[in-house]
């Protein structure tokens, strides 16, 4: 069963509007962080924002906010005023404290376009 | 501060050959991860290592190995290379035994022909 689904394969947005990304995701562990990753064409991964599944307050980074509702399963990424570097893909990725290690699983990503 | 680093940037093998990837990670950080990449799909993750040791394996099979040095520093081995391993293979470090967030390298594009 797939853990992190990003329903939106492509988005489009002008410069200086707001978007969201969606992701949901499904754990049966009580402990667990989310994040959210940027991957320019170059290929890199750039670490974006993080919730952990205890914290109460949505984590806020710059113009990055995630929407944190638990009990909908989504962590769903908001980017304000867009700007045209934000142009990349975007990858939830979900971490659970029960295993040995801290692998991360990522869903399949979101493209964003933006233009001026 | 140096972030990761990975060598090489590219590379181009033939099938049955076998392949090795490095990652030398962030400063402070003592924990690495390998994921692979294929293209328009998500990163998969292959294995971590911690106290040059594997601590973690995802679905991937035995040609897959791995090894982690004193110094932190970690290479991906893969033999007998089929087609299907084309991909961006990512690096990614964390501290705190790997609690920490992941921080990912350039990555290495191997081509498989």
């Amino acid at each position: 069963a797939q853990k992190i689904t990003q329903t939106q394969p492509g988005m489009f947005v002008q410069e200086k509007e707001a978007v969201t990304l969606d992701c949901t995701y499904d754990t049966s562990d009580q402990s667990y962080g989310l994040f959210w990753y940027k991957q320019p064409s170059s290929g890199e991964m750039i670490f974006l924002i993080y919730q952990g599944s205890y914290d109460e307050q949505n984590a806020t980074e710059g113009r990055y906010s995630l929407n944190f509702q638990k009990a909908r399963k989504s962590a769903n990424l908001v980017i304000s005023a867009s700007q045209l570097g934000d142009s990349a893909m975007y990858f939830c990725a979900m971490r659970e404290y029960n295993q040995a290690g801290t692998a991360l699983i990522f869903g399949k990503g979101t493209t964003l376009s933006v233009s001026s | 501060d140096a972030g990761v680093t990975q060598s090489p940037t590219h590379l181009i093998k033939t099938r049955g050959q076998q392949v090795t990837l490095r990652c030398s990670p962030k400063s402070g950080h003592d924990t690495v991860s390998w994921y692979q990449q294929a293209l328009g799909q998500g990163p998969q993750f292959i294995f971590q290592y911690y106290e040059e040791e594997e601590r973690q394996r995802g679905n991937f099979p035995d040609r897959f190995s791995g090894h982690q040095f004193p110094n932190y520093s970690s290479e991906l081995n893969v033999n007998a290379l089929l087609l299907g391993d084309s991909a961006l293979y990512l690096c990614a470090s964390s501290g705190g035994g790997g609690l920490e967030t992941q921080y990912f390298g350039p990555g290495t594009r191997l081509l498989v022909l």
